[in-house]
């Protein structure tokens, strides 16, 4: 079946701007993670969600960024006001309910110029 | 939090060699992850290993969590095997699956023909 898909693959935007980055898990999946991963470094964990709510969202930076899943399935990662250092490769990943194994989707390359 | 270690952090070998990289880890874990980022920075699961041993092809893998480690062997490596391997746990909390992975800092392999 189809993998978890990340849209777009590429964003590239201006310091200051806001932007929306979005994740389309695994059919059936409930449970649905961010991570980040800078050059060089494994992924770091932002956020994780069992089914529409936010189950943990100790790795998030700072309040500019935010993430929603309102009907349990697709996810939106906002970062609001967009930092040089918010550069980075953005990845979504899923697992199904009682499972632990996650699969990850090819990620969004975010540059910030 | 969790600490994980990668060694080594670097492996250059000649195609047909055998490897081994290990996965060092700070506490109790019931969940580690062996992955493999391919040079187009996708993350393709190779085993979903908290215990015991598992092999899959050319590829097996062993956790003893008693020790605290994991160990991914490739035999008769090939040019495709290059790449950067990440370990990933997730930390025991008793029960309750929090679902954040802690990655290594992973092994880039090299496997020159």
């Amino acid at each position: 079946g189809a993998g978890v898909s990340q849209t777009p693959s590429n964003k590239v935007t201006e310091k200051g701007k806001y932007v929306e980055l979005r994740c389309d898990p695994i059919s059936g999946h409930t449970a649905l993670y961010w991570y980040r991963q800078s050059l060089g470094q494994g992924p770091e964990f932002l956020i994780y969600f069992q089914g529409t709510g936010a189950a943990d969202d100790s790795g998030l930076p700072n309040d500019r960024f935010f993430a929603v899943r309102p009907e349990g399935s697709v996810s939106t990662l906002k970062i609001q006001r967009t930092e040089r250092g918010d550069s980075a490769v953005y990845l979504c990943a899923s697992s199904l309910t009682g499972q632990r194994e996650q699969f990850f989707g090819p990620g969004t390359r975010l540059t910030v110029l | 939090g969790i600490q994980v270690e990668q060694s080594p952090p670097d492996l250059i070998l000649q195609e047909g060699a055998n490897s081994t990289l290990r996965c060092n880890f700070s506490d109790s874990v019931n969940n580690l992850q062996w992955f493999h980022q391919n040079p187009w920075g996708q993350l393709i699961n190779l085993f979903y290993i908290p215990s015991g041993t598992k092999q899959n092809g050319r590829l097996s893998a062993t956790t003893v969590a008693t020790e605290r480690y994991s160990l991914l062997y490739i035999s008769s490596s090939q040019t495709t095997d290059s790449g950067v391997y990440f370990c990933a746990v997730e930390r025991d909390a008793g029960g309750t699956s929090y679902g954040k992975l802690t990655f290594g800092q992973g092994t880039i392999l090299t496997v020159h023909p």
